[in-house]
């Protein structure tokens, strides 16, 4: 099936960092969205982006859709410990209203 | 607004037996739902994509007759789980679909942790 490669895997930074975590697939999406899961919960929807090149903010994070339409990058300025938890691009593709995720980031921050 | 609820939150049975459980769109009106599974530090897996008053559609490898799908409502789609057995105990997570910019922003519950004994 489709598939998204999201990296990377893992990060563990200091509190006041700045993150950056992207996705990247061969084929071309529609929409990406970005979510964040914290342990034993759904995923919170934090940024939605629908076309090529949009750079959009939510305070302290920041996501671009790719112009190629096939990658996005999510950045968090500033990192503070509540922004742990595993996050997750879902690319959307063309003509369908399915979501492929990624395999997550999972962010850990010390303070 | 976007808000989605699930119920029951967690649910313990034993094997064999059936455990439904329900998604709601709160403050809209859902053209899609659509349920997921998760299984312990994996990411999500789409199982089925239901829309109102029709049959749901199955990924590959989704028995439909083991999980079953009803989408009573424009607010309301539920999952059974038939004859439940220990492998089937996950992490099941719904979201509701909004139709913006002519795609489907997915807003998702928080999920039923199914254990099977």
């Amino acid at each position: 099936g489709q598939q998204l490669n999201q990296s990377p895997q893992s990060m563990f930074i200091q509190e006041g960092e700045d993150v950056s975590m992207n996705c990247t697939s061969s084929s071309i999406f529609n929409t990406w969205l970005w979510y964040k899961q914290e342990p034993g919960e759904g995923p919170v929807l934090l940024i939605a982006l629908y076309k090529a090149g949009e750079l959009t903010s939510n305070g302290r994070l920041t996501a671009q859709f790719g112009i190629t339409r096939k990658d996005s990058f999510l950045n968090i300025s500033a990192s503070i410990p509540s922004d742990v938890g595993i996050y997750f691009c879902a690319g959307q593709l063309v003509g369908g209203n399915k979501l492929v995720f990624g395999a997550g980031t999972i962010l850990r921050v010390k303070s | 607004g976007a808000v989605v609820s699930q119920h029951p939150s967690r649910v313990i049975c034993k094997s064999g037996t059936s455990v439904k459980i329900e998604c709601r769109s709160l403050d809209f009106q859902a053209t899609t739902m659509f349920w997921y599974r998760q299984f312990p530090k994996q990411s999500l897996m789409l199982m089925a994509t239901s829309n109102e008053g029709s049959k749901a559609t199955y990924e590959q490898g989704v028995e439909k007759d083991k999980f079953l799908i009803n989408h009573a409502s424009l607010t309301l789609s539920t999952l059974t789980v038939t004859s439940a057995h220990p492998e089937d105990s996950s992490f099941y997570i719904c979201s509701a679909g909004i139709r913006d910019r002519g795609t489907d922003t997915q807003y998702f519950g928080p999920g039923t942790r199914l254990t099977v004994l």
